[in-house]
Protein backbone atom coordinates (compact mmCIF):
# COMPACT_ATOMS: atom_id res chain seq x y z
CA UNK A 1 0.00 0.00 0.00
CA UNK A 2 1.17 3.51 -0.82
CA UNK A 3 1.99 5.67 2.14
CA UNK A 4 3.83 8.48 3.12
CA UNK A 5 6.18 8.95 6.44
CA UNK A 6 7.67 12.59 7.38
CA UNK A 7 9.36 11.60 10.83
CA UNK A 8 10.06 14.58 11.93
CA UNK A 9 6.30 16.26 13.06
CA UNK A 10 8.24 19.93 14.72
CA UNK A 11 11.38 21.21 13.69
CA UNK A 12 12.44 24.86 14.71
CA UNK A 13 15.32 26.67 13.15
CA UNK A 14 16.77 30.15 13.43
CA UNK A 15 16.72 32.52 10.71
CA UNK A 16 20.04 31.76 7.93
CA UNK A 17 20.41 28.40 9.11
CA UNK A 18 19.82 25.36 6.67
CA UNK A 19 16.80 23.48 6.66
CA UNK A 20 15.89 19.63 5.86
CA UNK A 21 12.56 18.25 5.89
CA UNK A 22 13.08 13.96 5.16
CA UNK A 23 10.63 12.02 3.75
CA UNK A 24 9.75 8.38 3.16
CA UNK A 25 7.25 6.93 0.89
CA UNK A 26 6.51 3.41 -0.07
CA UNK A 27 4.97 2.57 -3.59
CA UNK A 28 5.22 -0.33 -5.56
CA UNK A 29 6.46 1.71 -8.65
CA UNK A 30 8.70 4.64 -8.98
CA UNK A 31 5.58 7.28 -8.26
CA UNK A 32 5.49 11.03 -8.80
CA UNK A 33 7.05 12.92 -5.31
CA UNK A 34 5.65 16.48 -4.58
CA UNK A 35 6.30 18.69 -1.47
CA UNK A 36 3.58 21.19 -0.67
CA UNK A 37 3.40 24.10 1.97
CA UNK A 38 0.67 25.31 3.85
CA UNK A 39 0.54 28.34 5.81
CA UNK A 40 -2.32 28.95 8.53
CA UNK A 41 -5.74 29.49 6.95
CA UNK A 42 -4.35 28.83 3.50
CA UNK A 43 -4.77 25.79 0.85
CA UNK A 44 -2.05 24.18 0.20
CA UNK A 45 0.70 25.69 -2.60
CA UNK A 46 2.97 23.49 -4.66
CA UNK A 47 6.84 23.73 -4.08
CA UNK A 48 8.52 21.08 -6.38
CA UNK A 49 7.32 18.23 -8.07
CA UNK A 50 9.90 14.86 -9.32
CA UNK A 51 8.60 13.07 -12.28
CA UNK A 52 11.63 11.39 -13.30
CA UNK A 53 15.45 12.40 -14.50
CA UNK A 54 17.97 14.63 -12.50
CA UNK A 55 16.99 13.30 -9.14
CA UNK A 56 17.79 17.12 -7.72
CA UNK A 57 14.94 19.22 -8.48
CA UNK A 58 14.65 23.16 -8.04
CA UNK A 59 11.13 24.35 -6.53
CA UNK A 60 9.95 28.16 -5.83
CA UNK A 61 11.73 29.73 -3.13
CA UNK A 62 14.41 28.54 -3.17
CA UNK A 63 13.71 24.98 -2.22
CA UNK A 64 14.80 21.52 -3.53
CA UNK A 65 14.86 18.15 -2.79
CA UNK A 66 16.77 15.09 -3.82
CA UNK A 67 14.89 12.18 -4.79
CA UNK A 68 16.83 8.59 -3.73
CA UNK A 69 15.48 5.80 -4.73
CA UNK A 70 17.46 3.50 -2.54
CA UNK A 71 16.21 4.96 0.64
CA UNK A 72 13.12 5.80 -1.09
CA UNK A 73 13.28 9.34 0.48
CA UNK A 74 12.11 12.72 -1.43
CA UNK A 75 13.83 14.90 1.21
CA UNK A 76 13.36 18.67 1.10
CA UNK A 77 16.35 21.52 1.87
CA UNK A 78 16.80 24.93 1.95
CA UNK A 79 20.33 26.36 2.50
CA UNK A 80 18.90 29.52 4.06
CA UNK A 81 16.01 29.76 5.97
CA UNK A 82 13.48 33.14 5.95
CA UNK A 83 11.06 33.64 8.81
CA UNK A 84 8.43 33.63 6.09
CA UNK A 85 8.85 30.11 4.97
CA UNK A 86 7.44 29.21 9.01
CA UNK A 87 4.82 26.70 7.80
CA UNK A 88 3.49 23.19 7.49
CA UNK A 89 5.06 21.09 4.88
CA UNK A 90 3.59 18.28 3.03
CA UNK A 91 5.31 15.32 1.13
CA UNK A 92 3.05 13.62 -1.23
CA UNK A 93 2.97 10.57 -3.72
CA UNK A 94 1.24 10.26 -7.05
CA UNK A 95 0.44 7.44 -8.87
CA UNK A 96 3.26 6.35 -11.80
CA UNK A 97 2.58 7.65 -15.34
CA UNK A 98 -0.07 7.16 -17.23
CA UNK A 99 -2.84 6.28 -14.23
CA UNK A 100 -6.14 8.12 -13.98
CA UNK A 101 -5.36 7.76 -10.36
CA UNK A 102 -4.25 11.32 -9.66
CA UNK A 103 -5.25 11.42 -6.22
CA UNK A 104 -2.33 12.19 -3.52
CA UNK A 105 -1.16 10.57 -0.42
CA UNK A 106 0.09 12.89 2.08
CA UNK A 107 2.56 12.56 4.88
CA UNK A 108 0.92 13.89 7.97
CA UNK A 109 3.17 17.42 7.54
CA UNK A 110 6.18 18.82 9.24
CA UNK A 111 5.53 21.98 11.38
CA UNK A 112 8.26 24.63 10.95
CA UNK A 113 9.00 27.33 13.13
CA UNK A 114 11.34 29.75 12.31
CA UNK A 115 13.35 31.52 15.20
CA UNK A 116 14.43 35.24 14.10
CA UNK B 1 -5.79 32.78 -14.78
CA UNK B 2 -7.71 32.88 -11.07
CA UNK B 3 -6.95 30.43 -9.06
CA UNK B 4 -9.55 27.58 -7.36
CA UNK B 5 -12.00 29.27 -5.04
CA UNK B 6 -14.06 27.72 -2.76
CA UNK B 7 -17.40 28.98 -0.81
CA UNK B 8 -18.16 29.25 1.81
CA UNK B 9 -15.12 29.70 3.89
CA UNK B 10 -16.04 29.08 7.18
CA UNK B 11 -19.31 27.23 7.89
CA UNK B 12 -20.74 26.26 11.26
CA UNK B 13 -23.59 23.24 11.29
CA UNK B 14 -24.97 21.45 14.08
CA UNK B 15 -25.27 17.17 14.03
CA UNK B 16 -27.84 15.67 11.97
CA UNK B 17 -27.69 18.81 9.77
CA UNK B 18 -26.47 18.45 6.28
CA UNK B 19 -24.06 20.96 4.14
CA UNK B 20 -22.98 21.65 0.52
CA UNK B 21 -19.71 23.23 0.05
CA UNK B 22 -18.72 24.48 -4.00
CA UNK B 23 -15.53 24.53 -5.45
CA UNK B 24 -14.64 26.48 -8.38
CA UNK B 25 -11.70 25.27 -10.16
CA UNK B 26 -9.03 26.70 -12.42
CA UNK B 27 -10.18 27.84 -15.93
CA UNK B 28 -9.59 24.81 -18.48
CA UNK B 29 -9.36 22.18 -15.67
CA UNK B 30 -11.58 19.37 -15.83
CA UNK B 31 -10.79 16.92 -12.80
CA UNK B 32 -11.71 18.00 -9.29
CA UNK B 33 -10.72 16.21 -6.37
CA UNK B 34 -11.63 16.87 -2.86
CA UNK B 35 -9.57 15.90 0.49
CA UNK B 36 -10.24 16.27 4.21
CA UNK B 37 -7.78 17.48 6.61
CA UNK B 38 -8.43 17.30 10.38
CA UNK B 39 -5.49 17.41 12.83
CA UNK B 40 -6.10 13.80 13.74
CA UNK B 41 -6.18 11.85 10.37
CA UNK B 42 -4.34 14.76 8.21
CA UNK B 43 -5.08 14.77 4.40
CA UNK B 44 -7.50 12.38 3.55
CA UNK B 45 -8.93 11.89 -0.34
CA UNK B 46 -12.54 12.14 -0.56
CA UNK B 47 -13.46 11.53 -4.34
CA UNK B 48 -12.37 12.93 -8.24
CA UNK B 49 -14.48 13.96 -10.38
CA UNK B 50 -13.59 14.46 -14.37
CA UNK B 51 -16.05 15.18 -16.97
CA UNK B 52 -19.10 15.20 -14.73
CA UNK B 53 -18.57 11.27 -13.40
CA UNK B 54 -17.20 10.39 -10.13
CA UNK B 55 -13.62 8.63 -11.43
CA UNK B 56 -12.33 7.54 -8.11
CA UNK B 57 -13.12 7.65 -4.59
CA UNK B 58 -11.61 7.16 -0.71
CA UNK B 59 -12.67 5.30 1.98
CA UNK B 60 -15.33 6.90 3.61
CA UNK B 61 -19.41 6.28 3.90
CA UNK B 62 -21.91 7.38 2.03
CA UNK B 63 -22.98 10.37 3.89
CA UNK B 64 -20.31 12.16 1.94
CA UNK B 65 -20.97 12.58 -1.92
CA UNK B 66 -20.30 15.25 -4.58
CA UNK B 67 -20.90 16.31 -8.35
CA UNK B 68 -19.53 17.91 -10.35
CA UNK B 69 -21.34 20.43 -13.57
CA UNK B 70 -20.60 20.68 -17.07
CA UNK B 71 -18.53 23.84 -16.04
CA UNK B 72 -16.48 21.93 -14.07
CA UNK B 73 -17.85 23.42 -10.88
CA UNK B 74 -18.28 20.77 -8.17
CA UNK B 75 -20.16 20.56 -5.25
CA UNK B 76 -19.81 17.87 -1.92
CA UNK B 77 -22.45 16.75 0.17
CA UNK B 78 -22.22 15.70 3.79
CA UNK B 79 -25.92 14.33 5.20
CA UNK B 80 -26.47 13.77 8.99
CA UNK B 81 -23.43 15.42 10.45
CA UNK B 82 -21.11 13.91 13.11
CA UNK B 83 -18.90 16.30 15.83
CA UNK B 84 -16.22 14.17 13.78
CA UNK B 85 -16.93 16.10 10.37
CA UNK B 86 -15.45 18.97 11.55
CA UNK B 87 -12.02 19.51 9.42
CA UNK B 88 -10.67 21.65 6.13
CA UNK B 89 -12.13 20.99 3.30
CA UNK B 90 -9.67 21.31 0.61
CA UNK B 91 -10.47 21.13 -3.11
CA UNK B 92 -7.90 20.52 -5.75
CA UNK B 93 -8.43 20.81 -9.83
CA UNK B 94 -6.02 19.73 -12.05
CA UNK B 95 -6.12 19.55 -16.24
CA UNK B 96 -7.45 15.89 -16.73
CA UNK B 97 -6.25 14.18 -13.07
CA UNK B 98 -4.03 11.69 -14.78
CA UNK B 99 -1.16 10.76 -12.23
CA UNK B 100 1.43 13.61 -12.09
CA UNK B 101 -0.99 15.87 -13.54
CA UNK B 102 -0.08 19.08 -10.83
CA UNK B 103 -3.28 20.02 -8.35
CA UNK B 104 -3.33 23.22 -7.88
CA UNK B 105 -5.41 24.05 -4.33
CA UNK B 106 -8.14 26.08 -3.34
CA UNK B 107 -7.82 27.74 0.34
CA UNK B 108 -10.11 25.69 1.84
CA UNK B 109 -13.95 25.48 3.51
CA UNK B 110 -13.85 25.42 7.38
CA UNK B 111 -16.43 23.35 9.01
CA UNK B 112 -17.47 23.25 12.26
CA UNK B 113 -19.95 21.11 13.51
CA UNK B 114 -21.01 21.45 16.78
Amino acid sequence: AQSVTQPDIHITVSEGASLELRCNYSYGATPYLFWYVQSPGQGLQLLLKYFSGDTLVQGIKGFEAEFKRSQSSFNLRKPSVHWSDAAEYFCAVGARRGSTLGRLYFGRGTQLTVWP
Amino acid sequence: KAGVTQTPRYLIKTRGQQVTLSCSPISGHRSVSWYQQTPGQGLQFLFEYFSETQRNKGNFPGRFSGRQFSNSRSEMNVSTLELGDSALYLCASTLDGTAGDTQYFGPGTRLTVL
